[in-house]
């Protein structure tokens, strides 16, 4: 049963850049036509999509954040990692990675979730 | 962005009764290479990640509770509980995967009336 665990700091001064891993156990990151996504909620909202990679390279990028997101993948470690610059307050969220699959020419939802770390920007 | 707007904003129901969570979406999520709609319902409760519950509007996921069934197509979507039980007290989230950005709804929070 693949396993996602969300790491990094818990705090961010307001103009930094915001660094998160995802590490994958149960599986490569590798295998199979999967996806990997980076999902953040602020408290008492709804999810918001902050974008995906795969493990060819290719990522997506939600335009609300593409001029300060870089979401990356390092196969050899089996983590993929999200970098957020220029945070402010509006950034502070529980932070998400998940997977969503491909079988052909169908993309499914994200069925695979991390626990969530918290994120706070906050000088 | 494809806007998901869930009503109601929260729902008070008794336990053994029916819940019903309506979501829109400002376009379609047809896909049109399977005639399937790209629509997910998921249940989160306090201090965990979504779980997801449905996909293709009605699928359930593996081991989800046949209680729980989705319906709709084009830009209206339904998630029905049929007979409320208490560990179904969570917020609800519908979200399309149709395009990115994949967007969520503002949530449903179901409790026990």
């Amino acid at each position: 049963q693949v396993q996602l665990q969300e790491s990094g700091p818990g705090l961010v001064k307001p103009s930094q850049t915001l660094s998160l891993t995802c590490t994958v156990s149960g599986g490569s990151i590798s295998s199979g036509s999967y996806y990997w996504s980076w999902i953040r909620q602020p408290a008492g909202k709804g999810p918001e999509w902050i974008g995906r990679i795969y493990t060819s390279g290719g990522t997506i990028y939600n335009p609300s954040l593409k001029s300060r997101v870089t979401i990356s993948v390092d196969t050899s470690k089996n983590q993929f990692s999200l970098k957020l610059s220029s945070v402010t307050a509006a950034d502070t969220a529980v932070y998400y990675c998940a997977r969503f699959d491909r079988s052909g020419d169908n993309y499914y939802p994200e069925s695979y979730w991390g626990q969530g770390t918290l994120v706070t920007v906050s000088s | 962005d494809i806007v998901m707007t869930q009503s109601p904003d929260s729902l008070a129901v008794s336990l053994g009764a029916r819940a019903t969570i309506n979501c829109k979406s400002s376009q379609s999520v047809l896909y049109s290479s399977n005639n399937k709609n790209s629509l997910a319902w998921y249940q989160q409760k306090p201090g965990q990640p979504p779980k997801l519950l449905i996909y293709w509007a009605s699928t359930r996921e593996s081991g989800v509770p046949d209680r729980f069934s989705g319906s709709g197509s084009g830009t209206d979507f339904t998630l029905t509980i049929s007979s409320l039980q208490a560990e179904d007290v969570a917020v609800y989230y519908c979200q399309q995967y149709y395009t990115t950005p994949r967007t969520f709804g503002q949530g449903t929070k179901l409790e026990i009336k």
